[in-house]
């Protein structure tokens, strides 16, 4: 089915453990990108993807890593999880039209690290 | 660095009476979104406001831009328990092509 996805959905894990959050949508966006939620703060942006091999620092993006090797795909790195890092993450896809941002949001990683 | 408020922040309100949600913003752009999200789901997309004077429809819900006010509205009319949610509205930062700055959020909650 069209749409966007994330895995997975739910996630424990250890201090110092590397965790990798996938990302996959089916629209053929050019634009990909990962929010974090958190109580109190909103929603907020971690790195972002104008295209396949182009990504960009959002407003949260330290111990973090992304790559998009293709367009379809967009995976974040926790390469260090800290417990800080426990959230909800979002990843969203959108045109990215200069008339046109529209994101569309998959339905979110709950992440818990102990 | 734009900023993003919205208030309230909370809202409780009875089911058939009409509020206002107010989403205000530091730095000119003409783009907003407004998106709503229930417990434990996704980001939904309600609204796209592309121009000033944009006012858009749906149901019981009707919002609006004012570029130069940096100001948007969420009007609900005649309230009903279906919308209790979170309501985000967010705007393009900058040049970019892509990024969106969240308020954040107005929990609302519609009691009969």
């Amino acid at each position: 089915d069209a749409g966007i996805t994330q895995s997975p959905r739910y996630k424990i894990t250890e201090t110092g453990r590397q965790v990798t959050l996938m990302c996959h949508q089916t629209w053929s966006h050019s634009y990909m990108f990962w929010y974090r939620q958190d109580l109190g703060h909103g929603l907020r942006l971690i790195y972002y993807s104008a295209a396949a091999d182009i990504t960009d620092k959002g407003e949260v993006p330290d111990g973090y890593v992304v790559s998009r090797s293709k367009t379809e795909n967009f995976p974040l790195t926790l390469e260090s999880a800290t417990r800080s890092q426990t959230s909800v993450y979002f990843c969203a896809s959108g045109p990215g039209t200069p008339s046109y941002n529209e994101q569309f949001f998959g339905p979110g990683t709950r992440l818990t690290v102990l | 660095e734009l900023k993003v408020e919205q208030n309230p922040l909370f809202l409780s309100m009875q089911e058939g009476k009409n509020y206002t949600i107010y989403c205000n913003y530091s730095t000119t752009s003409d783009r907003l979104y407004w998106y709503r999200q229930d417990p434990g789901k996704s980001l939904e997309s309600l609204f796209v406001l592309l121009s000033n004077g944009a006012v858009k429809q749906e149901g019981r819900l009707m919002a609006s831009l004012d570029t130069k006010a940096r100001l948007s509205t969420l009007h609900i009319t005649a309230a009903v328990h279906d919308l209790s949610a979170t309501y985000f509205c967010a705007v393009v930062y900058g040049g970019s092509q892509g990024n969106l700055i969240f308020g954040k959020g107005t929990k609302l909650s519609v009691k009969p």
